[in-house]
Parts: structure tokens; C-alpha cells; sequence
């Protein structure tokens, strides 16, 4: 199974609204609605940002959103803060056997 | 709080277990996953397990080489590494599996394959 596809990286300025787009294919993030997303500061384990595609767990700010349209699924970050500076993943459930991958990674700077 | 331990620098070939101890939440009840992360590289998933123990799952890729199983009464999980190769080196981090994502992470213990 590959790694789902994300843009290497993407900037903003504060205040500003980003995209982050993460593409699969009809066996992953197409048939299932379960994409999450992680954040990873440098030396630092993953966070859950997003869980079911826009469910955003208890504590984390709702500048994070997420949606899915076809095979690619989208975080937003909103009003964006130079703590928001860090790298992005999402992940997907694929199916029984080999339950999820991951993508390939965003690093998200704040201008 | 997840504490993963038993990582260290070895040899191509050997074997190596890593453990998790988890506290602060009810481990007997939850999913557990191992995911790793090459230097500089996105994270992999590596192997989840049903609370009881009883169902475990595997990246095709590792299948046959590396074990996942747990002790509830001792809140631990646990990851068997066997003939270990240079690609296997890696951050390993342990965390719970919980409505289709990775919702707690421990720090991660550092394995690496060199000769």
C-alpha cells in the first residue's frame, strides 16, 4: 500500500487560512471515512488533530477543521499562529488486513 | 502516559523486544498500535492489537519478522523485532487506538540497525 500524497510543504502568514491537501485512492480515503491528522513538532511525538475526517478531539482549537471530497481528504488551518509552525500528516484506514497508512507529509511555516 | 523503553543500537540480525507501559487510562479495554518513524521520514503504522489480545494486525512489509502482544496485568505492550536490517531504524512509538486514529502517543525509543 502507498503513502497517501500530501504537498511537501505550504506557508502562510499569521492570521492567514491554510490548505492541506492529503490524496489516496478509491480503497482508502474514497470508501472510508475514517482520515485522520496528526501534527509533529521537531523531536516530538504525533498529535491527533482531526479524527473521522472533522471530528476534532477535546483540546485542540477549532482552527483545525477537516473535510473529504472523493479520494482526498483536506485540513484547514485557520487564523494561523507561528505555534502552528510544525509538520502535518494524515493517515486513512484501508481495510482489515493492513488497517491504515500514512501520507507523506506536510511541513506547515509561518511567515 | 505511555512509556515505550528497550530500544538501543544493534547489529543487523538480532532480535530486540520493546515495551510500553501505559498509565491513566484503562489499558485492558483499549486498542493498542505501534507505529514507527525512520529519521527524517513520515511515521508508518507497524501492528495493532485488540484489547483481549486475541486479534493482532500486520504492515505486510513486516509480517513473520516483528510480534505485537500485551500483558493487561501489567498495562504493557509489547513489540518483538527479529532479524533486524538497517531499514528497521527507526523512532518506535506506542499509542492507543481508539474510533480509527492514534489518539495518545508515548515519546518513543530509538532503534538503531548498524553494523
Amino acid at each position: 500500500q502507498s503513502a497517501l500524497t500530501q504537498p511537501a510543504s505550504v506557508s502562510g502568514s499569521p492570521g492567514q487560512s491554510i490548505t492541506i491537501s492529503c490524496i489516496g485512492t478509491s480503497s482508502d480515503i474514497g470508501t472510508y471515512n475514517y482520515v485522520s491528522w496528526y501534527q509533529q513538532h521537531p523531536g516530538k511525538a504525533p498529535k491527533l488533530m482531526i479524527y473521522e475526517v472533522r471530528n476534532r478531539p477535546s483540546g485542540v482549537s477549532n482552527r483545525f477543521s477537516g473535510s473529504k471530497s472523493g479520494n482526498t481528504a483536506s485540513l484547514t488551518i485557520s487564523g494561523l499562529q507561528a505555534e502552528d509552525e510544525a509538520d502535518y500528516y494524515c493517515s486513512s484506514y484501508i481495510s482489515s488486513c493492513t488497517p491504515y497508512v500514512f501520507g507523506t507529509g506536510t511541513k506547515v511555516t509561518v511567515l | 502516559q505511555l512509556v515505550e523503553s528497550g530500544g538501543g543500537l544493534v547489529q543487523p540480525g538480532v532480535s530486540l523486544r520493546l515495551s510500553c507501559v501505559a498509565s491513566g487510562f484503562t489499558f485492558s479495554g483499549s486498542w493498542m498500535t505501534w507505529v514507527r518513524q525512520a529519521p527524517g521520514k513520515g511515521p508508518e503504522w507497524v501492528a495493532n492489537i485488540n484489547p483481549d489480545g486475541s486479534e493482532t494486525y500486520y504492515v505486510d512489509s513486516m509480517k513473520g519478522r516483528f510480534t505485537i502482544s500485551r500483558d493487561n496485568a501489567k498495562n504493557s505492550l509489547y513489540l518483538q523485532l527479529n532479524s533486524l536490517r538497517d531499514g528497521d531504524t527507526a523512532i518506535y512509538f506506542c499509542a492507543r487506538h481508539l474510533d480509527w486514529a492514534f489518539d495518545f502517543w508515548g515519546q518513543g525509543t530509538l532503534v538503531t540497525v548498524s553494523s
